[in-house]
């Protein structure tokens, strides 16, 4: 069993629609949970990360998590062409102290 | 914000040369560096911790002798590949954690050996 899951995509969303994309961990013990975009040959950038159960939003963004089920999802809110990238889920803690393991992204495409 | 710089871009070269991709964390101390590789179209695998002072952690099935890490200051991380062949082709990243759990990215390095 992978580590991070995440569908590969891609996820096709017409512009001005919400995105959801999601992600699931084994670790459960993992501790914080990050969500990253990577366009294409670029490296990630950070979107958003969560610690807690719940709710988190930032601006057009919010990260959900549910550590019962062991599960984070992000969802984009008025989406945008510009928001069509690869979006990484990323955990850490647990068993893993330091590192970060990263899902295999998934694919957004967001057409105008 | 916290930046993370990462020398060179890109670069081409023979088989059996040595190449090294400079990391450093231009405006503020990063004790930890991190360094991952990408295939095209797969995730970020760890290779190694950086650490400042001491000796990289490996990740199973890096060779450490083959990826050399050096982290001399507590603003630069370097990656050596040496001897470096075709299936060594890909996309290097460094990261640096800043405050709090963020962990920074440099702008990657693509490696293709010819």
């Amino acid at each position: 069993q992978k580590e991070v899951e995440q569908n590969s995509g891609p996820l096709s969303v017409p512009e001005g629609a919400i995105a959801s994309l999601n992600c699931t961990y084994s670790d459960r013990g993992s501790q914080s949970f990050f969500w990253y975009r990577q366009y294409s040959g670029k490296s990630p950038e950070l979107i958003m990360f969560i610690y807690s159960n719940g709710d988190k939003e930032d601006g057009r963004f919010t990260a959900q998590l549910n550590k019962a089920s062991q599960y984070v999802s992000l969802l984009i809110r008025d989406s945008q062409p510009s928001d069509s990238a690869t979006y990484l889920c990323a955990v850490k803690g647990g068993t893993g102290f330091q590192k970060l393991v990263f899902g295999t992204g998934t694919r957004l495409l967001v057409s105008p | 914000g916290a930046v993370v710089s990462q020398h060179p871009s890109r670069v081409i070269c023979k088989s059996g040369t040595s190449v090294k991709i400079e990391c450093r964390s231009l405006d503020f101390q990063a004790t930890t560096m991190f360094w991952y590789r990408q295939f095209p179209k797969k995730s970020l695998m760890l290779m190694a911790t950086s650490n400042e002072g001491s000796k990289a952690t490996y990740e199973q099935g890096v060779e450490k002798d083959k990826f050399l890490i050096n982290h001399a200051s507590l603003t630069l991380s370097t990656l050596t590949v040496t001897s470096a062949h075709p299936e060594d082709s890909s996309f290097y990243i460094c990261s640096a954690r800043g405050v709090g759990e963020k962990l920074f990215f440099g702008s990657g390095t693509q490696l293709s050996v010819l």
